[in-house]
C-alpha cells in the first residue's frame, strides 16, 4: 500500500498559488518524497523530490515538516495547464532498486 | 531534453495473442521499469530491471509477463497469452541510479487493448 494519504481532490484560481498537502507520517528517516503529477492518461512526469530540506525547482517548492511526516507541494502561480491529478510517493526500497507505490493522487482543477 | 519514448501507442491484440511492447529509456540510464495502470485505476509497478536481470517484480507479473533488454537501446515488456484484464496503459520509466536520490522518468505509455 502506498505510505502517503492525500485529498482526493482541490480547486484554485489561475494564477494563485495552489497548495497541495501529503501525508506521510509512517516515512522512514532516508525515504525521499516524490511529487509527480498526470495529465488525462499520460505518464507521469516528475516534478520534484526531497528528504527533510525544502526545495524549489522551477516547477515547483516542496515544503516538508520538520518531523517529515507531511509535506506540501506549492505551484506558485497556478496555469489551467496545471490542472492533472498529483501525487506524493514516498520510495519502498526493493531488492537493489527502489519502486514507487502510487496512490490515488489529488486531483487539482485549475479555474479561470 | 532526453526522453523516454514507447512504441506502440495503441495496441489492440485479441485474447491469447502475444504483444510486445517496446521502450526506448533514456539513453545514460542504467535502471529500467514497467508500471501499468488500468483505466481509472492506480498506476501499478510491474517489475524493475538492472544489469540484465530483473531486481523485483510484483504479483502482477507472474509467468505470462517477460522483460528484456535485447540491445543497448530498447527495453520491451511482453505478455505470451493475453487476458481480457491486461487491457490498461503500460508506461516504461527509468533512471541514472536505483538508490539514492534518482528519480524516475515515465514514457507516454502504450494503450494496449484485448479483445
Amino acid at each position: 500500500d502506498a505510505k502517503t494519504t492525500q485529498p482526493p481532490s482541490m480547486d484554485c484560481a489561475e494564477g494563485r498559488a495552489a497548495n497541495l498537502p501529503c501525508n506521510h507520517s509512517t516515512i522512514s528517516g532516508n525515504e525521499y518524497v516524490y511529487w509527480y503529477r498526470q495529465i488525462h492518461s499520460q505518464g507521469p512526469q516528475y516534478i520534484i523530490h526531497g528528504l527533510k530540506n525544502n526545495e524549489t525547482n522551477e516547477m515547483a517548492s516542496l515544503i516538508i515538516t520538520e518531523d517529515r511526516k507531511s509535506s506540501t507541494l506549492i505551484l506558485p502561480h497556478a496555469t489551467l495547464r496545471d490542472t492533472a491529478v498529483y501525487y506524493c510517493i514516498v520510495r519502498v526500497a526493493g531488492s537493489g532498486t527502489y519502486k514507487y507505490i502510487f496512490g490515488t493522487g489529488t486531483r487539482l482543477k485549475v479555474l479561470a | 531534453e532526453p526522453e523516454v519514448t514507447q512504441t506502440p501507442s495503441h495496441q489492440v491484440t485479441q485474447m491469447g495473442q502475444e504483444v510486445i511492447l517496446r521502450c526506448v529509456p533514456i539513453s545514460n540510464h542504467l535502471y529500467f521499469y514497467w508500471y501499468r495502470q488500468i483505466l481509472g485505476q492506480k498506476v501499478e509497478f510491474l517489475v524493475s530491471f538492472y544489469n540484465n536481470e530483473i531486481s523485483e517484480k510484483s504479483e502482477i507479473f507472474d509467468d505470462q509477463f517477460s522483460v528484456e533488454r535485447p540491445d543497448g537501446s530498447n527495453f520491451t515488456l511482453k505478455i505470451r497469452s493475453t487476458k481480457l484484464e491486461d487491457s490498461a496503459m503500460y508506461f516504461c520509466a527509468s533512471s541514472a541510479g536505483g538508490t539514492g536520490a534518482y528519480e524516475q522518468y515515465f514514457g507516454p505509455g502504450t494503450r494496449l487493448t484485448v479483445t
